[in-house]
């Protein structure tokens, strides 16, 4: 398995504000993934970082609203700009590791917007 | 498009006894699957895939799931549950893409397992 992080754990913000969400993973990956988990529900991907490039996002999901970072293999970021309570969800990064079939993920930022 | 159901919201078991958790799937061609288990407060952890040969997959914490062509079913299965197995779990399909792999989730299923 792989060892991912991100910070913050959790967060509470304001209305309007961006937050950015750092991940951190153990091993020089292709594959970094960031999702949306809305509170009672199940996962949907943003979107694909990938590093040297833009990252590729999934329909219903835009750069400006969710600028993503990767400025290396083992390292991507995620911000959710101009944020309000719709947003409030876990975050969560994933990677491919050792067996690129296989997506890992990290523990997941909880994000309350007030 | 893919798509992942989950048909129970919600399985009750006693503990000790069989632990089931349901999942079928609707893509084209021959999907990966996946098992996923999230406790309170914690990211997801892996619990086994399917990619081919055998339909019975053997994952952690003993559980396995089997995979069945025809129903396009991927159940999960464990013997014996214990208070510990009450979790969110997620069943997934990922279609394997030279632009890059992408995991479709079922809406998830909570396990409660009573002593």
């Amino acid at each position: 398995s792989a060892v991912i992080s991100q910070k913050p754990s959790r967060d509470i913000c304001q209305r309007g504000t961006s937050l950015t969400i750092q991940c951190q993973v153990d091993s020089q990956v292709t594959m970094m993934f960031w999702y949306r988990q809305q509170p009672g529900q199940s996962l949907t991907l943003i979107a694909t970082a990938n590093q040297g490039s833009e990252a590729t996002y999934e329909s219903g999901f835009v750069i400006d609203k969710f600028p993503i970072s990767r400025p290396n293999l083992t390292f991507s970021t995620l911000t959710v700009s101009n944020m309000s309570p719709e947003d409030s969800s876990i975050y969560l990064c994933s990677q491919t590791g050792a067996s690129p079939d296989t997506q890992y993920f990290g523990p997941g930022t909880r994000l309350t917007v007030l | 498009a893919q798509s992942v159901a989950q048909p129970e919201d919600q399985v009750n078991v006693a503990e000790g006894n069989p632990l089931t958790v349901k999942c079928t799937y609707s893509v084209s061609g021959n999907p990966y699957l996946f098992w996923y288990v999230q406790y309170p407060n914690r990211g997801l952890q892996f619990l086994l895939k399917y990619i081919t040969g055998d339909n019975l997959v053997k994952g952690s914490y003993g559980f396995e799931a089997e995979f069945n062509k025809s129903q396009t079913s991927f159940h999960l299965k464990k013997p014996s549950a214990l208070v510990s197995d009450s979790a969110l779990y997620f069943c997934a399909a990922e279609m394997i893409k030279a632009a890059g792999n992408k995991l479709t989730f079922g809406g998830g299923t909570r396990v409660l397992v009573k002593p």
